[in-house]
């Protein structure tokens, strides 16, 4: 079973960059395939982008393009999502999930609140 | 890209069962997709990956009271024994080549 542990709450500044980590344990895949997923308040579920660490290529969506970059470091299964150019409406919870291989699940990890307010 | 549409709401009787379902955009029948359950204030857990031929694999600990089933560009999931505990949003998600998708939920009201 695979645990995704996630950074704390940030408060940041409308124009300031934010950078959220998401550690993953266990499972028996040697390789985690990060995907990174945010929901505003009372919204549904948005899709950043993802990493793939066996090639090591992020995808971004669209909209985020230039703002957004995913990296993740193998040696401590750890990724990171930096978001820069922060407005408001980039208030949401942002989660990280294990997109999973053919005979497992997705799983997510606990969320990262991210408030942007001046 | 594949587009994912589901039912905003849906409800049932506790006790009874429930079939959402997730519609797949025309051409995509062959896509696996992914049902998470997401209750009020907590996070999505996934419930189950959900094949094109209804075989699936369920999460971690998910009880036989949810199950899936496919159809062409139909992708079902089953509650059966309805508990108040399932009152949620339900939703589906697939992936291609470098991107996640997902349908805009289904909140489920048990009555």
């Amino acid at each position: 079973q695979v645990q995704l542990v996630q950074s704390g709450a940030e408060v940041k500044k409308p124009g300031s960059s934010v950078k959220v980590s998401c550690t993953a344990s266990g499972g028996t895949s040697k390789y985690y395939t990060f995907n990174w997923v945010r929901q505003a308040p009372g919204q549904g579920l948005e899709w950043l982008g993802g990493f793939i660490p066996i090639v090591n290529i992020a995808n971004y969506a669209q909209s985020f393009q230039g703002r957004i970059t995913i990296t993740a470091d193998k040696s401590t299964s750890t990724a990171y999502m930096e978001l820069s150019g922060l407005k408001n409406e980039d208030t949401a919870v942002y989660f990280c999930a294990d997109s999973g291989t053919a005979t497992t699940p997705v799983y997510w990890g606990q969320g990262s609140l991210v408030t942007v307010s001046s | 890209q594949v587009v994912l549409t589901q039912s905003p709401s849906a409800s049932a009787s506790l006790g009874g069962s429930v079939k959402l379902t997730c519609s797949l955009s025309s051409g995509h029948n062959t896509y696996v997709i992914a049902w998470h359950q997401q209750q009020p204030g907590k996070g999505p857990r996934c419930l189950m990956k959900l094949n094109s031929d209804g075989s699936h694999i369920k999460g971690d600990g998910i009880p036989d009271r949810f199950s899936g089933s496919s159809s062409g560009t139909e992708r079902y999931l089953t509650i059966s024994s309805l508990q108040s505990e399932d009152e949620a949003d339900y939703y589906c998600q697939t992936w291609g080549t470098g991107y996640w998708v997902f349908g805009g939920g289904t909140k489920l009201t048990v009555l």
